[in-house]
């Protein structure tokens, strides 16, 4: 998965907790994409962002889901209040900051399941 | 919403058999990128393809890009238990954006 790191593998949550999900992308890759993977269904897109900044959240649901990029660390996807449709898989995206396609790399995701 | 349809959904066949996935949309999109993903993990690229009419081959696997950039088709000959996994096709749009991906095609090669 060409370096693309995430962690958890696997977290449980209950009702109403929060949950947070990691990300390193490949080193010197700026572009950072979040999807989320539902049992029999494709990846559905959910936010891409470059350091510091929200550059398209247009696949995020408005409320308890936010991602951040911060200048140093991992990208963080954070989900408030958890219910058990959040049951998923999420994956990570990298990208370099300069690039003729639209080629992504993917990390080995992470499978939150809500109690 | 741009929507890439891939066929078959579920196909199952026996070592050493050929066999074609499709992936067709009515949308144009600059590339196509093809992932393999096996269970409990994410997709791993395969090949990504720009140009319509672009045929590049990998190993056993030929990919094709379609002449409008509309559709693209996965060629195995020769399969084998090793090429088992669910095969996932994704188009992108130009720069940095994101990707549309079908719901892919489950693969299940039987010795």
């Amino acid at each position: 998965n060409a370096g693309v790191m995430q962690n958890p593998r696997h977290l449980v949550r209950r009702r109403g907790q929060e949950a947070r999900l990691r990300c390193s992308p490949v080193k010197g890759h700026s572009h950072v994409y979040w999807y989320r993977q539902l049992p029999e269904e494709g990846l559905k897109f959910m936010v891409y962002l470059q350091k510091e900044n929200i550059i398209d959240e247009s696949g995020m649901p408005k409320e308890r889901f936010s991602a951040e990029f911060p200048k140093e660390g991992p990208s963080i996807l954070r989900i408030q209040q958890v219910v058990r449709g959040d049951s998923a898989a999420y994956f990570c995206a990298s990208s370099p900051p300069s690039r003729a396609v639209d080629t992504q790399y993917f990390g080995p995701g992470t499978r939150l399941t809500v109690l | 919403t741009q929507l890439l349809e891939q066929s078959p959904q579920f196909l199952s066949i026996q070592e050493g058999e050929n066999l074609t996935v499709y992936c067709n949309s009515s949308s144009v999109f600059s590339s196509l990128q093809w992932y393999r993903q096996e269970p409990g993990e994410g997709p791993v690229l395969l090949v990504t393809v720009v140009t319509g009419g672009e045929v590049k081959k990998l190993k056993r696997l030929t990919f094709q890009f379609g002449d409008a950039r509309k559709d693209s088709s996965l060629h195995i000959t020769a399969a084998q238990p090793g090429d088992t996994g669910l095969y996932l096709c994704a188009g992108g749009k130009g720069g940095s954006e994101k990707l549309v991906f079908g719901k892919g095609t489950k693969l299940t090669v039987n010795p």
